[in-house]
Formats: C-alpha cells, sequence, structure tokens
C-alpha cells in the first residue's frame, strides 16, 4: 500500500522560506504514470494546489504561487520536496502531499502537516 | 474566490438524497476536462470519492454517484447516513490557468 508522509518546521517566521518533505513508501516515486503533488488547506478554509512534479524533474506551479514556489524531487531518497519563499501569515496551512494519478486525480494523500508562519 | 462554485453547505435527513453542484466553465469543465470528487472528514485528509466524473473508486459505496453536464457537474448521495456528515470538494484542471483547480467546499449536515 502506498504511503506518503510530509515532514518539516511547523513554524515559519515571516519573510523565510518554508520547506517541507514527502517521503513516499511502498511505491517507487520514479513510475512513470504519476505527478507527485502539494496541496494546501488554510484553517476552516478550502484546498489549493500548489504544484506537482514528475521523476524526471518536470514541473507545474499554481500561476498565483509561482514566484515564490520550488518543487523538486530525489529519486535516490524516494522523496519530493516543496519550497515556498517569502511566507506571510497567509501561508498558515495543513500542507498535504499527494500522488496525481494519470486522470489528474488524487488518489493517495499524506496525513497532512500544519505549519504556521508567525514570529 | 474558486474557480469552481460550490454551495457552502447542503443538509438533508437521514436516508434522504441530496446534491452538491460544481460550476465551472469554458476553460475546465465547459472544455471538457473531468471533475473529481473527495470526501473530507475532520481533521482528516481528503479521500477520492469519484474520479473521472462518475466512476467510483473501490470501496465507494453505490451510494455515491457523479456527474458533468456542460460546464456543471454534480455529486448525489442517496440514503443520507451519519457518517456521510464531512466537507465535499470539487476539482478539475482549468486550461487558461495550466494548473488543477478545487472548488470552495460543501459542508454536508445529516439533520
Amino acid at each position: 500500500q502506498l504511503q506518503l508522509q510530509e515532514s518539516g518546521p511547523g513554524l515559519v517566521k515571516p519573510s523565510e522560506t518554508l520547506s517541507l518533505t514527502c517521503t513516499v513508501s511502498g511505491g517507487s516515486i520514479r513510475s512513470s504514470s504519476y505527478y507527485w503533488g502539494w496541496i494546501r488547506q488554510p484553517p476552516g478554509k478550502g484546498l489549493e494546489y500548489i504544484g506537482s512534479v514528475y521523476y524526471s524533474g518536470n514541473t507545474y506551479y499554481n500561476p498565483s504561487l509561482k514566484s515564490r514556489v520550488t518543487i523538486s524531487v530525489d529519486t535516490s531518497k524516494n522523496q519530493f520536496s516543496l519550497k515556498l519563499s517569502s511566507v506571510t501569515a497567509a501561508d498558515t496551512a495543513v500542507y498535504y502531499c499527494a500522488r496525481l494519478a494519470t486522470g489528474s486525480y488524487y488518489v493517495y494523500w499524506g496525513q497532512g502537516t500544519l505549519v504556521t508562519v508567525s514570529s | 474566490q474558486s474557480v469552481l462554485t460550490q454551495p457552502p453547505s447542503v443538509s438533508g435527513a437521514p436516508g434522504q438524497r441530496v446534491t452538491i453542484s460544481c460550476t465551472g466553465s469554458s476553460s475546465n469543465i465547459g472544455a471538457g476536462y473531468d471533475v473529481h470528487w473527495y470526501q473530507q472528514l475532520p481533521g482528516t485528509a481528503p479521500k477520492l470519492l469519484i474520479y473521472g466524473n462518475s466512476n467510483r473508486p473501490s470501496g465507494v459505496p453505490d451510494r455515491f454517484s457523479g456527474s458533468k453536464s456542460g460546464t456543471s457537474a454534480s455529486l448525489a448521495i442517496t440514503g443520507l447516513q451519519a457518517e456521510d456528515e464531512a466537507d465535499y470538494y470539487c476539482q478539475s484542471y482549468d486550461s487558461s490557468l495550466s494548473a488543477s483547480v478545487f472548488g470552495g467546499g460543501t459542508k454536508l449536515t445529516v439533520l
């Protein structure tokens, strides 16, 4: 059974860079059929697509976040990562990593990790 | 403001049928992109409920069904049960944004 697990600091200061890693187990991140994505959910609000990455390193980003987002993949560790720069309180959210199926829907999700932006 | 519009809340009594709408535009649902639905119970990650407009993953009861027409899609839940109380989200792709998009979510209350 495929499992995804987010990890990283739960508290980030304003103007700094948020960094999270998603570790994939029970399957290879090098699978040719899937993209790997990040989605976030501010407290009490809806879901927002951040971006996605292929094992080759090809990426897609939400245009509203593109200038601040970098998503990368480390196939040797079966991990992919998210960096969001210049964070503000508006970036406070639960961050999920997930696997996109060929039809661009998400079957497997991590449990999510809350990142709070505060000084 | 979400690209896909959902009603903030719907409610129904146990055993009843409810529907949740998801309205898009010519750059997403109307352009032919598939709609997918997720159920999110409090404090948990979303769970895929419907994919490709009307397909149920293994393990999802047939009480849940999806449909799509024009620039809109709908999720129907029949035989409402207390355990169905959750937030529901639709998702599609938007060609003008070149990105995956979600609806704002609908909170289902079982009376």
